[in-house]
């Protein structure tokens, strides 16, 4: 299985802009999970999907970020517009089954950097 | 809110000695704990993981013990390798994860 597939792997642009990060779970997974990284933050839990329904988006920090689910095998968390506070690491994860009991799996990751 | 609070924040060890993590959550209805190893510049990796109705697990140099009573659990490293230089996270789990804060773990040889 190639695993979680995210990108783009590197993303620069200017404040104002709208981004858009894009999110392949593994095959047969269920759930999916958007996290945000940063030094200050650690890793926190933007919003999950179970089934392509949004379950939890307490962790979506302002109405500029949204996330879609429209099929199994693909996901976007968009930032409209970004601000240079946005600059973070973002992951997709996605697991099987029963969210709270089962391991999940992190993909490489996007940087996003916002000037 | 619930949370994961992990000391420390960094540890230096020599060369095969070993190398504790300690966690402490809040949330009574946590019942998965996963650690994950994060190189830098990597995605977060899952390295051990266990569940409320166990007390201990190991897999070869990598132990993780369970205190529900006193809501803590810890992660142990032992004969540490160069290559175990890393962050390390816990995290706890009623139905999504909290992370822990980190730990930058060096190993010097």
């Amino acid at each position: 299985d190639a695993g979680v597939i995210q990108s783009p792997r590197h993303e620069v642009t200017e404040m104002g802009q709208e981004v858009t990060l894009r999110c392949k779970p593994i095959s047969g997974h269920d759930y999916l999970f958007w996290y945000r990284q940063t030094m200050m933050r650690g890793l926190e839990l933007l919003i999950y999907f179970n089934n392509n329904v949004p379950i939890d988006d307490s962790g979506m920090p302002e109405d500029r970020f949204s996330a879609k689910m429209p099929n199994a095998s693909f996901s976007t968390l968009k930032i409209q517009p970004s601000e240079p506070r946005d600059s973070a690491v973002y992951f997709c994860a996605s697991s099987l089954g029963g969210q709270s009991n089962q391991p999940q799996h992190f993909g490489d990751g996007t940087r996003l950097s916002i000037l | 809110g619930e949370n994961v609070e992990q000391h420390p924040s960094t540890l230096s060890v020599q060369e095969g000695d070993s190398a504790v993590i300690k966690c402490t959550y809040s949330d009574s209805a946590s019942n998965y704990f996963p650690w994950y190893k994060q190189e830098l510049g990597k995605r977060p990796q899952l390295i051990i993981d266990i569940r409320s109705n166990v007390g201990e697990k190991k897999d070869q140099r990598i132990a993780v013990t369970l205190n529900k009573t006193a809501k803590h659990f810890s992660l142990h490293i032992t004969e540490t390798q160069p290559e175990d230089s890393a962050v390390y996270f816990c995290a706890a789990s009623a139905y999504k994860y909290i992370f822990g804060t980190g730990t930058r773990l060096k190993v010097l040889a």
